[in-house]
C-alpha cells in the first residue's frame, strides 16, 4: 500500500462543476496535510493546508479531513479552465523535525481538466 | 521577492560527470528540501536540512551529496551521474512546520 494515494485520472470536468479530488494516506500520526497545484512544466504551488478534522474554505477552494477515515479531500467549486493541472496530496507524518522542518509524503498527483 | 531559486534550469551531462545544483532561499526559513520528480513516482525527498548544520537522508538518497553552505543556501551534488538521476529536480524550504515553498526546478538530463 502506498503511503499516499491518489487517483491519477485525468478527472474531467465541465466549466463551472465542483471538481471534487481526493487522496487517503496509511500513516495514522500525520498531523498535517497540503494540497499543491502544479500545471505543466512548472512548480507545486501551495492551495490549501489543514490540520485538523473538517472543512476549510479559502475562496473557491474547500479542504476537507477525516482522520479517522484517513482521508483528506480538495472541492473545487465553479472550476474554470485555469484550474486544470495536476493536484498533489501532501501529507506530514510527523509533527515535527528535531530542529524543525516537516517530511512531507508527496501522493503521485490526480490530473484535472476542466473542459469549456 | 524571489523566494526559492534553483540555478541551473536546465542541464545536460554525460554519465559518470559532476555537477552541483545550487538552492537558495530569502524568506529566512530554517529547513530547506531536494526533491526529484519522475512520470509517476511524484516527488521523492532526496535529503533535507532541518535547520542550519543538519543534513539528513530522505527516501532516495543514494548517488546524491548535500551541503547546507548556510542558512540559504543548500546544494545538491552529483558525483557521478549515471542515467537515472535523468530527472526535474525541486529544492524547497519551510519555517518549522509550515507549508514548504518550492523553487522552480532544474531539468536534468543524463546521456
Amino acid at each position: 500500500q502506498k503511503e499516499v494515494e491518489q487517483n491519477s485520472g485525468p478527472l474531467s470536468v465541465p466549466e463551472g462543476a465542483i471538481a471534487s479530488l481526493n487522496c487517503t494516506y496509511s500513516d495514522r500520526v500525520s498531523q498535517s496535510f497540503f494540497w499543491y497545484r502544479q500545471y505543466s512544466g512548472k512548480s507545486p504551488e501551495l492551495i490549501m493546508s489543514i490540520y485538523s478534522n473538517g472543512d476549510k474554505e479559502d475562496g473557491r477552494f474547500t479542504a476537507q479531513l477525516n482522520k479517522a477515515s484517513q482521508y483528506v479531500s480538495l472541492l473545487i467549486r465553479d472550476s474554470q479552465p485555469s484550474d486544470s493541472a495536476t493536484y498533489l496530496c501532501a501529507v506530514n507524518r510527523r509533527e515535527g523535525l528535531t530542529g524543525g522542518g516537516n517530511k512531507l509524503t508527496f501522493g503521485t498527483g490526480t490530473q484535472l481538466k476542466v473542459e469549456l | 521577492n524571489a523566494g526559492v531559486t534553483q540555478t541551473p534550469k536546465f542541464q545536460v551531462l554525460k554519465t559518470g560527470q559532476s555537477m552541483t545544483l545550487q538552492c537558495a532561499q530569502d524568506m529566512n526559513h530554517n529547513s530547506m528540501y531536494w526533491y526529484r520528480q519522475d512520470p509517476g513516482m511524484g516527488l521523492r525527498l532526496i535529503y533535507y536540512s532541518a535547520s542550519e548544520g543538519t543534513t539528513d537522508k530522505g527516501e532516495v538518497p543514494n548517488g546524491y551529496n548535500v551541503s547546507r553552505l548556510n542558512k540559504r543556501e543548500f546544494s545538491l551534488r552529483l558525483e557521478s551521474a549515471a542515467p537515472s538521476q535523468t530527472s526535474v529536480y525541486f529544492c524547497a524550504s519551510s519555517e518549522s512546520s509550515q507549508p514548504q515553498h518550492f523553487g522552480d526546478g532544474t531539468r536534468l538530463s543524463i546521456l
